[in-house]
């Protein structure tokens, strides 16, 4: 996905913490997008990040250091639906381009 | 629900044969977005058109062409299907006055082709 790198599978337990890393190359770069995909369904927006820092939504955080191309995920007090693909996106001179996603599995 | 809509929502076709995929932006946008999304992958770019015109594509090859209308609903257009164009399609909507995130996905259209 155009050097945008997030891990393919992580697996965590019902009520903890995960966090999902996302590296990208800056170039035209205007901001970066978290989105959740469960199978079979269209992806649906979660976060959208431009400066640096962390911006909390509930029990989901997203952060952000542009100088480095770096991003995070931050899903806390896990439950079982959010088993999901997560995926990272650039917004590149106004091009959103996706990551390859990363598929979370929570055990109860 | 986004307000965008896509059809037909699951179709079949034959290697060789054409298909057309359509899309209806949410209202007051006038940017629309295709992505293939092959089992397992992220969806990939396939194309943008801005106001009817072309504005950016992905390495998707001619065969994949495109359609923006007067009232921003789009068309994408596949020639000469092949196995490997098995996916899910997916038409995001957005307008250029909105800041980054008013972008709106629609359900996809699933694509097998046998």
């Amino acid at each position: 996905g155009q050097n945008i790198d997030q891990p393919t599978e992580m697996t965590a337990t019902e009520g903890a913490i995960v966090q999902i890393n996302c590296t990208y190359q800056t170039s035209g770069f205007n901001g970066l997008f978290w989105y959740q995909q469960h199978a079979g369904e269209a992806p649906t927006f979660l976060s959208y990040n431009v400066l640096d820092g962390l911006e909390e939504k509930g029990r989901f955080s997203s952060f952000l250091s542009r100088s480095k191309g770096y991003s995070y995920l931050l899903l806390k007090e896990l439950q079982m639906k959010d088993s999901a693909s997560y995926l990272c996106a650039v917004n590149r001179d106004d091009k959103i381009i996706f990551g390859k996603g990363t598929r979370l599995h929570i055990l109860p | 629900e986004t307000g965008v809509t896509q059809s037909p929502t699951h179709l079949i076709k034959t290697r060789g044969q054409q298909v057309t995929l359509r899309c209806s932006s949410q209202s007051g946008h006038n940017t629309v977005s295709w992505y293939q999304q092959a089992l397992g992958q992220g969806p990939q770019f396939i194309f943008q058109y801005y106001r009817e015109e072309e504005n950016g594509r992905g390495n998707f090859p001619p065969r994949f062409s495109g359609l923006q209308f007067p009232n921003y609903s789009s068309e994408l257009n596949v020639n000469a299907l092949e196995l490997d164009d098995s996916a899910l399609y997916l038409c995001a909507s957005s307008s250029d006055r909105d800041s980054g995130n008013t972008i709106y996905f629609g359900e996809g259209s699933w694509l097998t082709v046998v």
